[in-house]
């Protein structure tokens, strides 16, 4: 069985702060993938990054950072000098090749930024 | 860019009748999916399907669900006869073969509300 469990509701934070979203995983599996969406107030789903089991570098993009750490089950999310325009839900998620190539997704993390 | 597009973007229907949502994957993508958010809550998966046939499905795909690809082009969701818990946001999401590291791409989605 999958489980993914983002224990952070909600985060509000003030333009320019850092924050970090926290996520930890459970599976069997030995190979697997993570990965982080993004939905804004419109509603869609926005892919911001992929992580397969064998690779444990951190990641970064512009503002944004990756920390996958195996020992831990964790694969946290970092938004580096928010913007308002980050203000969404994210969602962590998996797809283990036991599980078929279904992602199972955390419940979530409601992101406020403000001014 | 291609991407996923679904039809209608918002559905309103009274509970017993049935609805069809419309999905136009990306063109050179083998695999399907749906997904459901109720509302506020995280993103559920439904069923998979590949090569004409269900790959795999949820405890929510039951028998008042069907998936179709009546052409080449369309992959749709039919609920027979719906109810009030039904409502919510149904994604559409396909990807190039069935590995996690394969991207799955989701639509904007379409809100079904059950009255």
């Amino acid at each position: 069985a999958q489980k993914v469990t983002q224990a952070q509701t909600e985060i509000s934070v003030v333009e320019k702060e850092d924050v970090t979203l926290d996520c930890v995983y459970e599976t069997r599996d030995t190979t697997y993938y993570l990965f982080w969406y993004k939905q804004p107030p419109s509603g869609e789903l926005v892919f911001l990054i992929r992580r397969n089991s064998f690779d444990e570098q951190n990641e970064i993009s512009g503002r944004y950072s990756w920390n996958f750490q195996k020992s831990t089950s964790s694969f946290n999310f970092t938004i580096t000098a928010s913007q308002v325009v980050d203000s969404a839900v994210y969602f962590c998620a998996l797809s283990a090749t036991g599980g078929g190539n279904k992602l199972t997704f955390g419940t979530g993390t409601q992101l406020k930024v403000e001014l | 860019e291609p991407e996923v597009t679904q039809t209608p973007s918002h559905q309103v229907t009274q509970m017993g009748q049935e609805v069809i949502l419309r999905c136009v994957p990306i063109s050179n993508h083998l695999y399907f999916y749906w997904y459901r958010q109720i509302l506020g809550q995280k993103v559920e998966f439904l069923v998979s399907f590949y090569n004409n046939e269900i790959s795999e499905k949820s405890e929510i795909f039951d028998d008042q669900f069907s998936v179709e690809r009546p052409d080449g082009s369309n992959f749709t969701l039919k609920i027979r006869s719906t109810k009030l818990e039904d409502s919510a946001m149904y994604f559409c999401a396909s990807s190039e073969d069935a590995q996690g590291r394969y991207e799955q791409y989701f639509g904007p989605g379409t809100r079904l509300t059950v009255t």
